[in-house]
């Protein structure tokens, strides 16, 4: 079976502080995906990353860093310099490949809220 | 390129009515994701289908949960018979599906959800 724990619920910070949320999965499967995903306010939800189980190199987009280790499994997301503008739901989720479905598993999410 | 588009934003129904929500998928996409978030959790999976075929539906109740995507149109989940714990966040989401060898899954984008309230 997948799963995926955020075991963070909150976070609150202040902004231009750096926040980490963690995420760590389960999964049989050899090759699978992992993703992350942002709720704000409004509801919606949207893409941030999509990284495969064959490529460990961590990745940056500007103020956005994701931290990939196989050997926790565990797909970790740092904001640097919070800005109030990223205060949202956060959602790690999974993806396999077995069974030919490509239904992504979530985590509970993580509600982050950045103060001015 | 539009996005995926989900009708109607909100919808309220009385118990034991119907409720049909619809889900028009990206342009150039033939894979279509149904989630369901109850208040104060996560998404879970409830049905996965391709044009005129369901893939994957381990996720749907087994009774009053249909979902369908036809050759032409957007695909719709029909909930029968509505009751309040059905109430809900109802999210799509679509994408180009698997690509060469199964080997590569395409981000999945999502909707703005239907917010169905069941009074």
């Amino acid at each position: 079976a997948q799963k995926v724990t955020q075991a963070q619920t909150e976070i609150s910070v202040v902004e231009k502080e750096d926040v980490t949320l963690d995420c760590v999965y389960e999964t049989r499967d050899t090759t699978y995906y992992l993703f992350w995903y942002k709720q704000p306010p409004s509801g919606e939800l949207v893409f941030l990353i999509r990284r495969n189980s064959f490529d460990e190199q961590n990745e940056i987009s500007g103020r956005y860093s994701w931290n990939f280790q196989k050997s926790t499994s565990s797909f970790n997301f740092t904001i640097t310099a919070s800005q109030v503008v990223d205060s949202a739901v956060y959602f790690c989720a999974l993806s396999g490949s077995q069974g030919g479905s490509e239904k992504l598993v979530f985590g509970k999410g993580m509600k982050l809220t950045v103060n001015p | 390129n539009a996005g995926v588009m989900q009708n109607p934003r909100h919808l309220v129904r009385r118990r034991g009515q119907e409720a049909r929500l619809r889900c028009s998928p990206m342009k150039g996409h033939s894979h279509v994701y149904w989630y369901r978030q109850l208040p104060e959790e996560g998404l879970k999976f409830m049905v996965y289908l391709q044009k005129e075929n369901i893939i994957d539906e381990s996720g749907m109740p087994k009774e009053r949960f249909s979902a369908e995507f036809p050759k032409e149109g957007p695909s719709i989940l029909r909930i029968q018979q509505v009751v309040r714990g059905d109430s809900a966040a109802y999210f799509c989401a679509s994408s180009a599906g698997t690509g060469d060898a199964g080997l590569v899954h395409n981000e999945q984008f999502f909707g703005p959800g239907t917010r169905l309230t069941v009074l």
